[in-house]
Parts: structure tokens; sequence; C-alpha cells
């Protein structure tokens, strides 16, 4: 099992709608989660953060983290084109022995917002 | 605030030669860093982590001896891909967060494209 495993995709929606982008994580003990957009030959640049259960709202975008049953959700309002990105949820694992702070990515799930 | 510069952007090499990029904490200092590797299409792979001062720690899978990792101040990170071969060209990012906590979010660089000819 991935630690971190989303829906590659491409999820379409058009222009105005919700997009919903999902992310499941194996770490039961996690406790950081982060919503990263990476443009097609650029490099990661972070939306969301959240820490604790329940939402967290930024704008059009509000991260969900449910840790009971180890899902973290990125919904997107009111899409729009300049959206179509790849969406990527990175988790902090925690080792007992040592926390170094990595993050693990999920595969990113590829967003289509058409006009 | 929070920016990591990172150097060259892109770079094409002979097979065989190696290549330095350079990954730099502009207004914070950073003892920890990471570098990731990208194919296409693919997510970001922890290749390892650059510690100020003392060794890196690398990734299952990942080869010190090939990439190699240097750490020598507090806002300078370096990975030196070795007799690189065309299974090497990926995209190279480096990563750092300012502070001493470890559950903040992580900062990229803009990222290396390596191309081994």
């Amino acid at each position: 099992q991935k630690e971190v495993e989303q829906n590659s995709g491409p999820l379409s929606v058009p222009e105005g709608a919700i997009a919903s982008l999902n992310c499941t994580y194996s770490d039961r003990v996690s406790q950081s989660f982060f919503w990263y957009r990476q443009y097609s030959g650029k490099s990661p640049e972070l939306i969301m953060s959240i820490y604790s259960n329940g939402d967290k709202e930024d704008g059009r975008f509000t991260a969900q983290l449910n840790k009971a049953s180890q899902y973290v959700s990125l919904l997107i309002r009111d899409s729009q084109p300049s959206d179509s990105a790849t969406y990527l949820c990175a988790v902090s694992p925690v080792n007992i022995s040592s926390n170094t702070g990595k993050l693990i990515f999920g595969q990113g799930t590829t967003l289509q917002v058409k006009p | 605030g929070a920016v990591v510069s990172q150097h060259p952007s892109w770079v094409i090499c002979k097979s065989g030669t190696s290549v330095k990029i350079e990954c730099r904490s502009l207004d914070f200092q950073a003892t920890t860093m990471f570098w990731y590797r990208q194919f296409p299409k693919q997510s970001l792979m922890l290749m390892a982590t650059s510690n100020e001062g003392s060794k890196a720690t690398y990734e299952q899978g990942v080869e010190k001896d090939k990439f190699l990792i240097n750490h020598a101040s507090l806002t300078l990170s370096t990975l030196t891909v070795t007799s690189a071969h065309p299974e090497d060209s990926s995209f190279y990012i480096c990563s750092a967060r300012p502070g001493t906590g470890n559950n903040s979010p992580l900062h990229f660089g803009n990222g290396t494209r390596l191309t081994v000819t």
C-alpha cells in the first residue's frame, strides 16, 4: 500500500463548478497535511496546510481532514481555467526515533477546468 | 518570505560527466534541506535529506556515491550527480522550511531540469 494515495485523474469540471480532490494516507499517526499545486514544468507551490480534524477555508479553497478515516480532501469553489494543474497531497510521516520533517507526496490529481 | 532558490534551472550534459545543482535559502536559515526527483507524469520522490554540517540521509534505493550531497552552510546545499547517464534525466527539486519545527510546510525551489545525452 502506498503511503499517500490520490486518484491520478484527470478530473474535469466546468468553469464555475466545485472541484473535489481526495487523498488517503496510511500512517495513522501523521500530524501534518498539505496540498500543493503544480503547473506543468514548474515546481510545487503550497496551497493549504491542515493539522486538525475538520475544515479549513482560505478563499476559494477548503481543506478537510478526517484523521479517523485517514482522509484529507481539497475543495475548489468557483473553479477557473487557471486552476487547471496537478494537485499534490503531502503528508509528514511521524517516525518515533527521528522526525526529519520530510514530506511524502501522493502521485497527484490532474484537474482540468473547462471554460 | 521563505524563498528557496535553485540553480541552474536547466542543464544538458553528456553521459559520464558530473553536474552540480545548488539550493539556497534566501531569507532564512535551514539546517535541513530535502532533495526530490520527479520523472514525467510521476510524483515527487524524496531522494535524500541534507543536514548542515553532517552526512546526508538517503532514501532506500538512492545511491549515495552517485548523488553527492553537501550542506556546508545554513543557506546552501548542493547535489552533484556523478557520472550521469540518460536514465538520470529528470526534474530535481530542493526544498526547505524556516524555523526549527518539522511540521510547517516545505518551500520549494524552482527545480532543475537535467537532460543527459
